[in-house]
């Protein structure tokens, strides 16, 4: 089966400055890899996804790339504010028609003022 | 994206009693999900719940531990029944549908056994 591995597992940065943090994959079938914000006390934010389609996609401050040939695929966060302070999951989908998703290990990112 | 509620948002409870969890969506939806996430850990799936039919339970979860409900598309109930201190998680559903594959959670019910 599918299995997700995420790095870092804490991550600081200052704020304006970048922050990225990388998961890879085992099933070189999976085509969906969504992520998540989770703020403390709530559920987790899908925040951007990629598919297996495409090599990136942005959405404003943040963007996803994808590397299906080495099976990984980052987020990108620019110019970092302290509410992005969270921490952060990565997923992919698994190929078996369940529409599950295996998930990282999570991130906790924190942004220094 | 959907907007989705769970009850209670927390609760303590005491060791062999049984807590039923409800997810609400504000629109119909093919799938719904139920997670455990121990504190700092990731998201594990328990179970898939099935609209009219048993939920299907992951390696590891079964029915007589977490009894499962979805009589409609979009409702559902978790149940964590003979509750002892590993039990204190939160417990977190999410939605999809089938045509776009994205997930969308709930708030989460923080349970604490005492």
């Amino acid at each position: 089966g599918e299995n997700v591995e995420q790095h870092p597992s804490t991550l600081s940065v200052q704020e304006g400055d970048s922050a990225v943090i990388k998961c890879t994959y085992s099933d070189s079938a999976s085509n969906y890899f969504p992520w998540y914000k989770q703020e403390l006390g709530k559920g987790p934010q899908l925040i951007i996804d990629i598919r297996s389609n495409v090599g990136e996609k942005k959405d404003q401050r943040i963007a996803v790339t994808l590397n299906k040939t080495a099976k990984h695929f980052s987020l990108h966060i620019t110019e970092t504010q302290p509410e992005d302070s969270a921490v952060y999951f990565c997923a992919a989908s698994e190929t078996s028609g369940t529409y599950k998703y295996i998930f990282g290990t999570g991130t906790r990112l924190k942004v220094l003022a | 994206s959907a907007v989705i509620s769970q009850k209670p948002s927390r609760d303590i409870c005491q060791r062999g009693t049984s807590l039923t969890i409800q997810c609400q969506v504000d629109s119909q939806v093919t799938m719904m999900f139920w997670y455990r996430q121990q504190p700092g850990q990731s998201l594990t799936l328990i179970a898939t719940a099935n609209q009219g039919s048993e939920a299907t339970y992951e390696s590891g979860f079964v029915i007589d531990k977490f009894p499962i409900s979805r009589p409609n598309l979009t409702f559902s109930t978790l149940t964590v029944s003979n509750m002892s201190p590993e039990d204190s998680s939160i417990y977190l559903c999410s939605v999809s549908n089938i045509s776009r594959n994205e997930q969308y959670f709930g708030p989460g019910t923080r349970l604490t056994v005492t």
